[in-house]
């Protein structure tokens, strides 16, 4: 069936360099997507969503790019620090088809070096 | 400020033995509610969610289930664990279909 998946299952970074986390979606009507950053044994933190009408969209270090044409989502966090060390998942839904469910991909782990 | 609760924090029951989780949420109300469970290294697997009191919707066949019995509550249940039944549990809410809003968890291991 179609789901979401990530390219990369691990990444390892120089503290202060970019990051940049990968995830392929294979189902065309999604319309929303979600990055969420899980630090071991809590539950997902939400760091920033995109919706299907936007190619990109900012917050605080991190950016979030969406290519609808070949169905890639990435996570960019700039000046990567420790504190950013954690599994990030992509979630995507159908909220236009009113759909409750989000579908999560299964994680990079990403590990700052300091 | 909206807040979300879930106990146990970490239980370890045997094969075989009943399960009650629960989660609460403060500061909004109506809210959807959902269950996911999340194996070790994996993504998270949505279980049950709830848009009101007393309605529930099953993602997965199972020997779990769920229950709302007032807005803000939302209890998984077994009657009879199995080995498999081990992972991470994971509460969430929203309002909407937007972002979910996650609890802090409760790791279960079933011996």
């Amino acid at each position: 069936g179609e789901n979401v998946g990530l390219h990369l299952p691990t990444l390892s970074v120089q503290e202060g360099d970019n990051s940049i986390i990968n995830c392929a979606y294979s189902n065309s009507a999604s319309d929303y997507f979600i990055w969420y950053k899980q630090e071991s044994g809590k539950g997902p933190q939400f760091i920033i969503d995109i919706r299907s009408n936007m190619d990109k969209r900012q917050g605080q270090r991190v950016t979030v790019l969406l290519n609808k044409t070949v169905k890639h989502l990435s996570l960019q966090i700039a000046a990567t620090q420790p504190g950013d060390s954690a599994v990030y998942f992509c979630a995507e839904n159908m909220a236009g088809a009113g759909s409750y469910q989000l579908t999560f991909g299964k994680g990079t782990k990403l590990s700052v070096i300091p | 400020s909206q807040t979300i609760h879930q106990w146990p924090a970490t239980l370890v029951q045997p094969v075989g033995s009943p399960l009650s989780l629960e989660c609460t949420v403060e500061g909004t109300s109506n809210p959807n509610l959902y269950w996911y469970r999340q194996a070790a290294g994996r993504g998270l697997q949505l279980l049950f969610y709830s848009v009101g009191i007393g309605q529930i919707s099953s993602e997965v066949p199972q020997n779990l289930s769920a229950s709302r019995p007032q807005d803000r509550q939302f209890i998984l249940s077994s009657k009879k664990l199995l080995l498999s039944d081990s992972g991470f549990y994971l509460c969430a809410w929203n309002r909407g279909l937007d972002e979910q809003f996650f609890g802090p968890g409760t790791r279960l291991t079933v011996l």
